[in-house]
């Protein structure tokens, strides 16, 4: 069984949705939790970050973390096209250099 | 501000050629990381080095070695390449082991037939 189970999609929404994305996982000394986003054929990037549980919202995305549950969500508000993407989760634990991550969830934002 | 550049972009070897996949920052990171990334797998921990000198194995590292040659680069060389090594590769680049976030160069598309 994998560390972090992601849903790899595809994932296809009209213009406007709201998207979501979650992870679940099994290790729970992880706590610091991300959102990568990656564009086809180029490497990822950071999107979000967050420390143990709870909501950190920046903009249109909201990213949440139940530790009880291990389980953490990527809402992303009035989507558009641009955001077509693959999205990756990742986590760590505080004091270690190693990052898991997710399979990736590839969203389509259809104009 | 070119952040992690890679090099090649593309490549296509032979079952048990050899070759190396260069990787450069500029950003002053002690931390760089090579990751494979593989349909469904997600991204997997090769290699990394922690700060300039030191090395040490991550998840799936048979079949790589690296070298962290100055601050600023950390190259992986695949001895004799095998099929199984057929996979997008990204190198990746942190302040710190303990900084969240990694920055990633464009990746290096290898098929070996």
């Amino acid at each position: 069984q994998k560390e972090v189970e992601q849903d790899p999609g595809p994932l296809s929404v009209p213009e406007g949705a709201i998207v979501s994305l979650n992870c679940t996982y099994s290790n729970s000394a992880f706590q610091y939790f991300m959102w990568y986003r990656q564009y086809s054929r180029k490497g990822p990037e950071l999107l979000m970050y967050t420390y143990s549980s709870g909501n950190k919202e920046d903009g249109r995305f909201t990213a949440q973390v139940d530790k009880s549950s291990k389980y953490i969500s990527l809402f992303i508000r009035d989507s558009q096209p641009s955001d077509s993407a693959t999205y990756l989760c990742a986590m760590k634990n505080a004091n270690d250099y190693k990052l898991s991550f997710g399979a990736g969830t590839t969203v389509t934002v259809r104009a | 501000n070119a952040g992690v550049t890679q090099t090649p972009k593309f490549q296509v070897l032979k079952t048990g050629q050899s070759m190396t996949l260069q990787c450069a920052q500029d950003m002053n990171h002690n931390s760089m990381y090579w990751y494979r990334q593989d349909p469904g797998m997600g991204l997997r921990l090769i290699y990394y080095s922690a700060s300039e000198g030191t090395t040490d194995k991550g998840e799936v590292p048979n079949g790589y070695n690296v070298s962290r040659l100055n601050k600023r680069e950390f190259s992986l060389r695949l001895e004799s390449a095998a099929p199984s090594q057929t996979s997008v590769y990204f190198c990746a680049s942190s302040e710190s082991n303990s900084n969240t976030e990694a920055f990633f160069g464009q990746g290096t598309r290898l098929t070996v037939v």
